[in-house]
């Protein structure tokens, strides 16, 4: 399977304890995105990087999360001491994107659907 | 700053009926417009994109949007669905600029009554 892939699918953790999700984009996107998807809305985004460098983040993400991509491959994003509220289908997309101004797809992985007990 | 409005929650249709999904959008720059498709426990999938040229855009699975700048709107049509349409469909927006993250509505679930 070429497609983007998400570990775990779901994740079940108690309030107070962290958790870490991976992403792993389609081989040779160097674009990378994720976004958070509650219960009854659409997604919505998070960060994004380009290469290992993190270029955009949300003020929905809080310090309490953090994103890397270390060597512009795989990505991982880390909720600490969660929170009921952080519950959520957490996505993740990636693009190839070129010199030239244009459009490029985000293609989603399944998601990993985080629940906080 | 873009924003997607999709007022329509929950739209239950008969099989082979048409249907038609609801999207409008707000932007102060040139915009590219999305559909996508959520099935239960998956990713989204794009349906069909516009991104300039005809504003009659057609996609997978027999779906097609038409583009109405006056109006802001990107409204989703089939005009029979089956019961595989079964989904959640989102709507988005980003800014014609490209490489930019996608603005979501909040989704109308599609259910199909046989």
């Amino acid at each position: 399977d070429t497609g983007v892939s998400q570990n775990p699918r779901h994740k079940i953790t108690k309030r107070g304890q962290n958790v870490t999700f991976r992403c792993d984009p389609i081989s040779e996107h160097n674009r990378l995105y994720w976004y958070r998807q509650t219960l009854g809305q659409g997604p919505e985004f998070l960060t994004y990087f380009q290469n290992e460098a993190q270029l955009e983040k949300s003020r929905l993400l809080s310090d309490r999360f953090s994103a890397e991509r270390p060597k512009g491959s795989f990505s991982t994003l880390e909720i600490q001491r969660t929170e009921q509220g952080d519950s959520a289908m957490y996505l993740c997309a990636s693009s190839l994107v070129g010199r030239l101004p244009s459009y490029n797809e985000q293609f989603f992985g399944p998601g990993t659907r985080l629940t906080v007990l | 700053a873009q924003s997607v409005t999709q007022l329509d929650s929950q739209v239950p249709v008969f099989e082979e009926a048409p249907v038609e999904l609801r999207c409008n959008y707000s932007s102060s720059v040139s915009v590219y417009l999305f559909w996508y498709v959520q099935y239960p426990n998956q990713g989204l999938q794009l349906l069909l994109k516009y991104l300039s040229g005809s504003t009659l855009v057609k996609g997978i699975n027999g779906f097609e949007a038409e583009f109405n700048k006056s109006q802001t709107s990107f409204h989703l049509r089939k005009p029979s669905v089956h019961i595989s349409d079964t989904a959640e469909y989102f709507c988005a927006v980003t800014g014609a600029f490209g490489n930019e993250k996608l603005t979501f509505g909040t989704g109308t679930r599609l259910t199909i009554i046989p």
